[in-house]
């Protein structure tokens, strides 16, 4: 079955330590993106790509980054930069253009700071 | 600035119909979405509005005013497992989703 699968489900970073957060997707999907969850609040975009080879930032990008080498992977790194990383972080993948069918998540990954 | 208001939290009982209201201020407007999304999990897609009026899709409704800048979602016979926060969002012109902070409901026997 075609779906976004990220890992790890729990981490936990030492302050000062930099950790990447997997995001694969089987769905053949061009775009990809990365939120951040937080109680009462609403998503809010870190950096998304409509291409390979190509991203950029969203709302709330500084203290992040990321890549696109290929079509399926879009993993994002959480640096020392980030002053409160503790969230809960979504990838999600969707068709350019075929906005009807919404966005496809992942089932995310907590991350805590320790 | 962009802005999506849906309430916090609502309660609601066992086999009754809830309404979840959502109200936007957006730049441009591509559509709205619904989802749900249940405790530590991914959100799941359950509806998509572009055009004014009603969406039905089983025991779930959805509903858009682009003129008064509203939607709601309509939920008949709850069951226990509809227990979830559900999100509202609305697709810009850039075509970027803003997204509201979710309603959570509780389902009581």
């Amino acid at each position: 079955d075609g779906g976004i699968t990220q890992s790890p489900k729990y981490l936990f970073r030492k302050e000062g330590q930099n950790v990447t957060l997997s995001c694969e997707q089987n769905l053949n999907h061009d775009a990809m993106y990365w939120y951040r969850q937080d109680p009462g609040q609403g998503l809010r975009l870190i950096y998304y790509s409509q291409i390979v080879n190509d991203f950029q930032k969203g709302d709330i990008a500084e203290g992040y980054s990321v890549s696109r080498e290929k079509k399926e992977s879009f993993p994002l790194t959480v640096t020392s930069a980030q002053k409160n990383p503790t969230a809960f972080y979504l990838c999600a993948s969707s068709i350019p253009g075929q906005i009807t069918y919404g966005y496809t998540f992942g089932s995310g990954t907590r991350l805590t700071v320790v | 600035g962009q802005n999506i208001d849906q309430p916090t939290e609502m309660t609601a009982t066992e086999g009754a119909i809830v309404q979840i209201n959502c109200t936007y201020q957006t730049s441009g407007f591509n559509g709205l979405f619904w989802y749900q999304q249940h405790a530590g999990e991914a959100p799941t897609f359950l509806s998509y509005n572009v055009l004014d009026g009603l969406e039905e899709k089983g025991r779930f409704s959805s509903f858009l005013s682009r003129s008064k800048g509203y939607s709601y979602l309509l939920l008949k016979e709850l069951q226990m497992k509809d227990s979830a926060s559900y999100l509202c969002a609305v697709m810009d012109s850039n075509y970027q989703l803003i997204w509201g902070a979710g309603t959570k409901l509780i389902i009581k026997p």
